[in-house]
């Protein structure tokens, strides 16, 4: 079972950053939090992990509290191409590393 | 990143026939693989974890007879759909992850709709 709430729909404005929040209360030790996005009618596409420590790269931020009950992937300018369904996941040793998506957050971005 | 394909990207058949999905991983090796099924509007939804050597393990509720995993190789798992009917016609997808751990990324394959009339 997915271990994460997220917020079902948002909007962004294009060249604006898109901050999508992640709830994952529940998560244990050695567990890393995952983000994907699904463009419709495509297979999810990685973007990006961490376990602890906020993590960067050429196509988004990942923000984690101090505690790691919530996250938020940040993307820093969004562009109409972002437009998807972005899921955030728990993944560890507790769920045989496996994926078990949420409903995830469907972003819109708006011209 | 890794690439993940799968191989038909659609496909249509008669109810009662059986339809084969294979998953590859292109650029690395992949003791595990899992399968996924998604319906419209709705999120992936794990099927089974395929294990290179050894026999499926699925997920609660998801029938083993009716879909049969085979993982031949280490850069290829194939998702047979037995019997399909109407109601199995949905978005498979098959993902593999680059290393043991949870610490690795895992890449989702392209998906296959299924279609059975």
């Amino acid at each position: 079972d997915a271990k994460t709430t997220q917020p079902p729909s948002m909007d962004c404005a294009e060249g604006r950053a898109a901050n999508l929040p992640c709830n994952h209360s529940t998560i244990s030790g050695n567990e890393y939090v995952y983000w994907y996005r699904q463009i419709h009618s495509q297979g999810p596409q990685y973007i990006i992990h961490g376990l602890k420590n906020n993590e960067t790269n050429e196509m988004a931020s990942l923000i984690i509290t101090e505690d790691r009950k919530s996250s938020t992937l940040i993307l820093p300018h969004a562009t109409l191409r972002d437009t998807a369904v972005y899921y955030c996941i728990v993944r560890g040793a507790n769920t045989g590393n496996q994926f078990y998506f949420g409903t995830g957050t469907s972003l819109t971005v708006i011209p | 990143g890794a690439v993940v394909s799968q191989h038909p990207s659609r496909v249509i058949c008669k109810s009662g026939t059986s339809v084969k999905i294979e998953c590859r991983s292109l650029d690395f090796q992949a003791t595990t693989m899992f399968w996924y099924r998604q319906f419209p509007k709705q999120s992936l939804m794990l099927m089974a974890t395929s294990n290179e050597g050894s026999k499926a393990t699925y997920e609660q509720g998801v029938e083993k007879d009716k879909f049969l995993i085979n993982h031949a190789s280490l850069t290829l798992s194939t998702l047979t759909v037995t019997s399909a009917h109407p109601e199995d016609s949905s978005f498979y997808i098959c993902s593999a992850p680059t290393g043991p751990e949870a610490a690795y990324e895992q890449y989702f394959g392209p998906g296959t709709r299924l279609t059975v009339t």
